[in-house]
């Protein structure tokens, strides 16, 4: 049982080049998240979706566009990349219980 | 303004000392809180829950709502707890704050 899996692990990008990460739970889960963590910032919330087809902003959207693409799938796109969004990007799955989180190995993604 | 404060970076202990990791959170509602951990070369996992009062791999914590805290405590560290701690508050149906983590180090 994989749960939840994140393409790629790693990754380096010019400024201004444009990225997909993506995003796949095998748990039969509505809800799914993007996260960024920064030192000494913790984790913040940048989009979810609650349900297939359903899409809302988190604390910290600006700069990205995802996609609930099934209820499976759930992908972060930067469209033109910046230094500030160099950072650790998580991906998250829930059940209706409050609270959970089941997250996946997290993506490193560095801009030059 | 919804916030969940943990105050230390680093708590080093030795093996079987206690152990304290402190939380504090700010929050106009009724709070709901939980400690999530990260062992080395392991995904963020949920520890445990404040509403299932439950006591999990030797952890403990309670809600103080006059002290707005949750501190996660252990009264005998080993050393398989040394890992990165997160408390995180429940703000909305979809909403879960996190605070900045704790590195708990447990030394032989």
């Amino acid at each position: 049982n994989a749960g939840v899996t994140q393409t790629p692990k790693f990754q380096v990008l010019k400024t201004g080049q444009s990225m997909t990460l993506q995003c796949a739970q095998d748990m039969n889960h509505n809800s799914m998240y993007w996260y960024r963590q920064d030192p000494g910032m913790g984790l913040r919330l940048i989009y979810y979706s609650a349900s297939e087809g359903t899409t809302d902003k988190g604390e910290v959207p600006n700069g990205y566009n995802v996609s609930r693409l099934n209820k499976r799938e759930f992908s972060l796109r930067l469209e033109s990349a910046a230094p500030s969004q160099t950072s650790v990007y998580f991906c998250a799955s829930s059940t209706e219980t409050p609270g959970e989180r089941h997250f996946g190995d997290g993506t490193r993604l560095s801009i030059l | 303004a919804q916030r969940v404060t943990q105050p230390e970076k680093l708590l080093s202990v030795f093996k079987g000392a206690p152990v304290e990791l402190k939380c504090n959170y700010s929050y106009s509602g009724s709070p709901e809180l939980f400690w999530y951990v990260q062992y080395s070369r392991q995904r963020l996992q949920l520890l445990l829950r404040h509403i299932s009062r439950e006591s999990i791999k030797g952890f403990t914590a309670d809600l103080n709502k006059g002290e707005t805290s949750f501190h996660l405590k252990k009264p005998f560290a080993q050393e398989e707890d040394s890992a990165m701690y997160y408390c995180a508050l429940r703000t909305g149906f979809q909403k879960l704050v996190f605070g900045t983590g704790t590195r708990l180090l447990v030394s032989p």
